[in-house]
């Protein structure tokens, strides 16, 4: 059965703090593996990686891909009390499907 | 980016009543759509896979009687929640895949989702 899972579940750290959300993942057909931001409602687009080993970068956010481990990562670096939310990591899988795991509640406080 | 717009964002209806849910592709076409529900404090469900002109692929223990859903166009997906009962009550999101070349293929963008209460 396919599935991912994020860990933490939960992570609450001060302004400033760097954190490090986890994502693993048993997918058959994998094709990619994507990273949603959500506050209240809509996840919104985060990244999308296909190769390994190669960082994608936005602002403070990065994250990176190691399909032999079946793995990633996502950074945020100096973090804000903007970047509070849930994190959802999702692995497409064959026929468009998205396959989500239960997601990281970050917490920052000021 | 590309828009998906969901309506109503908020509903609350008796025991036993249907109701709709629209999902809309603002600025793009989509022969796919996706149903997606969430718990609180849990992650999205895929629910089911929406179809432009034919049947809704449905995942494995999703009642496709009580959840029908109609692709009419390539811009507006629908979902009836049937009956609903208060165990329906969730947060129902949509999400659809704007053709490639308008963004990096297979990417979901997301509605900003329904919240049903069921009384």
């Amino acid at each position: 059965e396919d599935k991912v899972v994020q860990s933490p579940l939960s992570l609450v750290v001060h302004e400033g703090d760097t954190v490090t959300l986890n994502c693993s993942y048993e997918v058959t057909n994998f094709r990619s593996l994507l990273w949603y931001k959500q506050e209240k409602k809509a996840p919104t687009f985060l990244f999308m990686l296909t190769s390994s080993g190669i960082e994608k970068k936005s602002g403070r956010l990065s994250s990176i891909l190691d399909k032999k481990e079946l793995f990633s990562i996502l950074n945020i670096t100096a973090t804000q009390t903007g970047d509070s939310a849930i994190y959802l990591c999702a692995v497409e899988a064959a026929g468009d499907k998205l396959i989500f795991g239960t997601g990281t509640r970050l917490q920052v406080f000021p | 980016g590309a828009v998906v717009s969901q309506h109503p964002s908020w509903v609350i209806c008796k025991s036993g009543t249907s109701v709709k849910i629209e999902c809309r592709s603002l600025d793009f076409q989509a022969t796919t759509m996706f149903w997606y529900r969430q718990f609180p404090k849990q992650s999205l469900m895929l629910m089911a896979t929406s179809n432009e002109g034919s049947k809704a692929t449905y995942e494995q223990g999703v009642e496709k009687d009580k959840f029908l859903i109609n692709h009419a166009s390539l811009t507006l997906s629908t979902l009836t929640v049937t009956s609903a009962h208060p165990e329906d009550s969730s947060f129902y999101i949509c999400s659809a895949n704007p053709p490639a070349g308008r963004v990096a293929k297979n990417i979901q963008y997301f509605g900003a989702g329904t919240r049903l209460s069921v009384l």
